[in-house]
């Protein structure tokens, strides 16, 4: 069965650092996602992809936090200068269309920033 | 500012037993529902979606859509103690918005043997 893959699935990193999360979302998806979860929080909507730029960003997508498709398989989360308050496990979802909701989640990268 | 409110819980029922889930949401507008089952530390896998008014069943869960209460519910047949899980209520559209799911914080249930 087609799954969203993610890589690492745990990344240790100091304050101020860069961090790129990678996912490969279902091949035969067109709509690719980041979410994240602080421990004991809700999972919260980052940002949405679609044919190569951000159809939605949250008020948590600022600035630090950029995501590009480099190639035909890849997704990528780039967060410029990570802060104590990035800790979380961030989920790459992808889905066939965007209005129904049928997400497919990744098993997550946990994020740990000292 | 789109809601979405659910029971933390946690909720406990015995083995057989029928577990009742609620959600409630604060945006009229919203279009599409959900349920997501998260076990600890895993990832939401969707169990169940409603789209209309009325009761979807699909094997042991069934999901209910109240859109004039704002209510979503799903309940779940003949528990299992592999349905111990975290629940999810999320809730799509509405807001001009069809890209982003709002999350419920979730309710933990137990299924005890």
């Amino acid at each position: 069965e087609p799954e969203v893959t993610q890589t690492p699935s745990h990344q240790v990193t100091q304050m101020g650092q860069e961090v790129i999360l990678r996912c490969v979302p279902i091949s035969n998806h067109l709509y690719f996602y980041w979410y994240r979860q602080i421990l004991g929080q809700k999972v919260e909507f980052l940002v949405s992809f679609y044919n190569n730029e951000i159809s939605e960003k949250s008020e948590i997508f600022d600035d630090q936090f950029s995501v590009e498709r480099p190639d035909g398989s890849n997704f990528t989360l780039k967060i410029r200068s990570t802060k104590l308050e990035d800790s979380a496990m961030y989920f790459c979802a992808s889905s066939v269309i965007p209005s129904n909701g049928e997400l497919f989640f990744g098993e997550g990268s946990r994020l740990t920033v000292l | 500012q789109k809601e979405v409110e659910q029971n933390s819980g946690p909720l406990s029922v015995p083995e057989g037993a029928i577990a009742s889930l609620n959600c409630t949401y604060s945006d009229r507008g919203s279009q599409s529902f959900f349920w997501y089952r998260q076990y600890s530390g895993k990832s939401p896998e969707l169990i169940m979606s409603i789209y209309s008014n009325g009761d979807k069943e699909d094997g042991r869960f069934t999901a209910q859509l109240n859109k004039a209460s704002q209510y979503v519910s799903l309940l779940i047949r003949d528990s299992q103690p592999s349905d111990s899980a975290t629940y999810l209520c999320a809730v799509n559209g509405g807001g001009g918005s069809n890209y982003k799911l709002t999350f419920g914080k979730g309710t933990l249930l137990t299924v005890n043997p």
